[in-house]
């Protein structure tokens, strides 16, 4: 069973530019939550989806920022106009649908996002 | 709101030594806790994790005890590895809630 899957693993991208990340979750996950990691930092919770829904986007920021998880194919953190400040790893995990005790997210290996 | 208080780092230690990274949080109601490594250039794995008061959860020698009274889930190991060098997360979710609360990791490195 493969693990989830991000990609790409590094990104450049100038001042100005688009960043699109890409982030697959585990085989029979329909939950996926993306989160940030500053240099020095632990990680920030930024977003969760289910498929085709947003249910919590308090830890996104209100602009340049969004989110989606389509119906069908990858979910996607997109950054319009990036600036040096976004530079970070960037974290999706995802979960079951059960929620309960047992409930846990899995990471992928991030997409590090370098700005310049 | 909710919190995780994790030990600064960096910390490094040799060989066989023994392993405590502190972690305090806040939270309402009965969270679960957990441990997560991160390997450098790499995600986060789950290390181990605890679902309710007085569990202890451990792997690979790896050890946590969920105390509700002191709102701590220390890490332990009492000999570590070189290949026990990585971040350490301690995170919390509440059973009914969408999101880890992470702290801010301990770097660990482990000389010979």
């Amino acid at each position: 069973n493969a693990g989830v899957m991000q990609n790409p693993r590094h990104l450049v991208r100038r001042r100005g530019q688009e960043a699109r990340l890409r982030c697959s979750p585990m085989k029979g996950h329909s939950h996926v939550y993306w989160y940030r990691q500053l240099p020095e930092e632990g990680l920030k919770f930024m977003v969760y989806l289910q498929k085709e829904n947003i249910i919590d986007e308090s830890g996104m920021p209100k602009e340049r920022f969004s989110a989606e998880f389509p119906k069908e194919g990858p979910s996607i953190l997109r950054i319009q106009q990036v600036v040096r400040g976004d530079s970070a790893a960037y974290f999706c995990a995802s979960s079951p649908p059960s929620k309960g005790r047992d409930y846990e997210q899995y990471f992928g290996p991030g997409t590090r996002l370098t700005v310049t | 709101g909710d919190s995780v208080t994790q030990m600064e780092g960096p910390v490094t230690l040799s060989e066989e030594a023994f392993l405590t990274i502190n972690c305090t949080y806040t939270a309402t109601g009965y969270p679960s806790l957990f441990w997560y490594v991160q390997y450098p250039g790499e995600g986060l794995q789950l290390l181990l994790k605890a679902t309710k008061a007085d569990d202890k959860g451990s792997n690979k020698g790896f050890e946590a005890t969920y105390r509700k009274e002191t709102t701590s889930f220390h890490l332990e190991k009492g000999s570590v590895q070189v290949s026990d060098s990585a971040v350490y997360f301690c995170a919390l979710s509440r059973n009914t809630g969408n999101q880890f609360y992470f702290g801010t990791g301990t770097s660990l490195t482990v000389i010979p």
